[in-house]
């Protein structure tokens, strides 16, 4: 079975410092790994992805995650918040090695940044 | 059109009735997936489309739901006497055919918002 965690229901962080929001997943093998944004009343957006390769991804909007096989985790981080940041963040995880193709999401970080 | 499309954007019905939500992918994409969003929980996936497959219908949380694809592309799904419990917002997504390796990225539309009163 694959699942994926976001212990955090919620984020502060003040404008213009470093921002972080957790993940960590669970499969029998390998993981692809995403986040997703979401806006208020929007659909989910794609930011990044992780397939294999280099544990340091980047995306959109300045984001990027660190993909860190020996603590299942896949943090999302940007250097410097900015209000417009502030929305519902997704992880998702789908199994390489099992032949499905229906990506587990987390439950959503809710990202608050203060002017 | 460049993104998933999905109709109706907001659905108000009344307990009891049935809705059918339509989701439009993107064009190309084989793959169709639907999730449902309820306030705090998540997403919750419903049922995968695969080209000409037989649909992964594992998530659909009872018999009142169900769902066709029609010509690989269009996809409705339908609720049946619908409960309160019912509101959500159901979103819909579509990939392009899934290869090995390629990490499938699936793309979502903006969803369709049930109320039931």
């Amino acid at each position: 079975a694959q699942s994926v965690a976001q212990p955090e229901d919620q984020v502060n962080v003040a404008e213009g410092n470093p921002l972080t929001v957790k993940c960590t997943y669970s499969v029998s093998g390998n993981p692809y790994l995403f986040w997703y944004v979401q806006y208020p009343n929007r659909g989910l957006q794609f930011l990044l992805k992780y397939i294999t390769g280099d544990n340091l991804v980047k995306g959109s909007y300045g984001f990027e995650a660190e993909f860190n096989k020996s603590q299942t985790s896949f943090h999302l981080k940007k250097p410097s918040a900015l209000v417009s940041d502030s929305a519902l963040y997704f992880c998702a995880v789908r199994d390489r090695e099992r032949g499905s193709y229906i990506p587990t999401f987390g439950r959503g970080t809710s990202l608050i940044v203060h002017p | 059109g460049a993104g998933v499309s999905q109709s109706p954007s907001n659905k108000v019905t009344e307990k009891g009735k049935d809705v059918e939500l339509r989701c439009d992918p993107i064009s190309g994409h084989t793959a169709l997936y639907w999730y449902r969003q309820s306030l705090g929980q998540g997403l919750e996936f419903l049922i995968y489309f695969q080209g000409n497959s037989a649909p992964d219908k594992s998530g659909l949380p009872s018999d009142r739901f169900s769902a066709e694809r029609t010509g690989g592309s269009v996809s409705t799904l339908t609720i049946q006497r619908t409960q309160q419990e019912d509101s959500a917002v159901y979103l819909c997504a579509s990939s392009p055919t899934p290869s090995g390796g390629s990490g499938n990225t699936i793309y979502f539309g903006e969803g369709s918002w049930l109320t039931v009163v």
